[in-house]
Formats: C-alpha cells, structure tokens, sequence
C-alpha cells in the first residue's frame, strides 16, 4: 500500500528535551511538508523540503529542526527552544507541479504532549 | 499573500438535512481549492479540489463544491447529510509558485439524529 506513516502516534517530552518525529512516504513524491495543528488554529506550516537535502522555513519555524536526508524521508526535531510544544503534528508529501497545483497527501498525525 | 475565511466555526444539523460550509479566499494569483476533512485524532482526507474547467466539483460521497471567483467563494455542500459526515472540514488554496497551501481554521459538522 503507498502512504505516508508517522510515528510514534502519541510522543511525551519532559522539560527541555528534544523528541524527533518521523515520517516516511512511498509515494515516490519530491516535496514533504509538516504542519502543526492547534484547536480552533487551523493547520500552520512548520517546513517544507521540495528535494533531498534542502528545506525551508514555514510560517512557525521557530525551535523546530528538519532534514532531508533521502527522498522517502522527513523528520521533524522539536527542539527545547519550543516554548509551547503540545500539538497535533501533521506530515505530508505532494508532487511538484509548475503552478502549484499539486494536491498534499497527509499522514495519520502524531499527538505530542508534555509531562 | 493568500488567506482562507471559514465563516463557521461549527455547524450542528439533523441528519438528512441539507448542509452549507462557507469558505472565502483572497489571492493576488491564480488560485487552486481544496477541502479536506478530518475525523478524530486522524489525519486530512482530500474530499475534493479545484483546479481548472468546470467550476462546480463533486466528491465520491455526495459533497460538491463551486468556485466562483467574482465572491472569491469556494463552499462546500451536501444535499442530505448522515451521521458519519461528523468531522472537521478544512478549506485551502494554494497558487503561484511557492507550493504553499495556506489553510482556513476548520468548520465542525456535527449531525445530529
């Protein structure tokens, strides 16, 4: 079956701690995105990655890390320096079109929570 | 820059009544439109998309939606609704070349028996 997994489902960090959060597509797609989901927010890009080895920033950025290391993969480091990291987070991946017309596929979501 | 209105943050009906979530856009570009929808504790499901020729589209399970570019609206509609609609329905759109898709904040449909 193609899709998108993300693991682990529910993730509990202590107080500065960095977790890292995985995501791996067999869709054979170019561009990956995570999302963070917040009640009553809405979805809100954290990174995208269009091709191995090069990112970009979203719109909240901040105490988050990715990387892209192969094309199937890309985890997401909630690092200390997120003040306020309880989530829903979302992984999803596309193809690229020339005029953004691509449609995003989404994974099952990780639940983050801190003790 | 783009943005996304979902006019309702919930809509309660009865089941088997017709049902309307709103969704306003703005964009300085050529846009694409999408709803999704989540159930709980899962991911976003595309329900259906936008992109180019007719502007009414329709889903597998009776949702269809109609760009209309003059009102820059993309609503969402069911003609009768059942109780396993119950989820989170968000609105998108993506255009230009950034391959961003900016999100609206979601519309709760509950269906009531």
């Amino acid at each position: 079956d193609g899709g998108i997994t993300q693991s682990p489902k529910y993730l509990f960090r202590k107080e500065g701690q960095n977790v890292t959060l995985s995501c791996e597509q067999n869709l054979n797609h170019d561009a990956m995105y995570w999302y963070r989901q917040d009640p009553g927010q809405g979805l809100r890009l954290i990174y995208y990655s269009q091709i191995v080895n090069d990112f970009q920033k979203g719109d909240i950025a901040e105490g988050y890390s990715v990387s892209r290391e192969k094309k199937e993969s890309f985890p997401l480091t909630v690092t200390s320096a997120q003040k306020n990291p309880t989530a829903f987070y979302l992984c999803a991946s596309s193809t690229l079109t020339p005029r953004g017309q691509e449609t995003q596929y989404f994974g099952p979501g990780t639940r983050l929570l801190v003790l | 820059a783009q943005s996304v209105t979902q006019l309702d943050s919930q809509v309660p009906v009865f089941e088997e009544a017709p049902v309307e979530l709103r969704c306003n856009y703005s964009s300085s570009v050529s846009v694409y439109l999408f709803w999704y929808v989540q159930y709980p504790n899962q991911g976003l499901q595309l329900l259906l998309k936008y992109l180019s020729g007719s502007t009414l589209v329709e889903s597998i399970n009776g949702f269809e939606a109609e760009f209309n570019k003059s009102q820059t609206s993309f609503h969402l509609r069911k003609p009768s609704v059942h109780i396993s609609d119950t989820a989170e329905y968000f609105c998108a759109v993506s255009g230009g070349s950034n391959y961003k898709l900016t999100f609206g904040k979601g519309t709760l449909l509950t269906v009531n028996p």
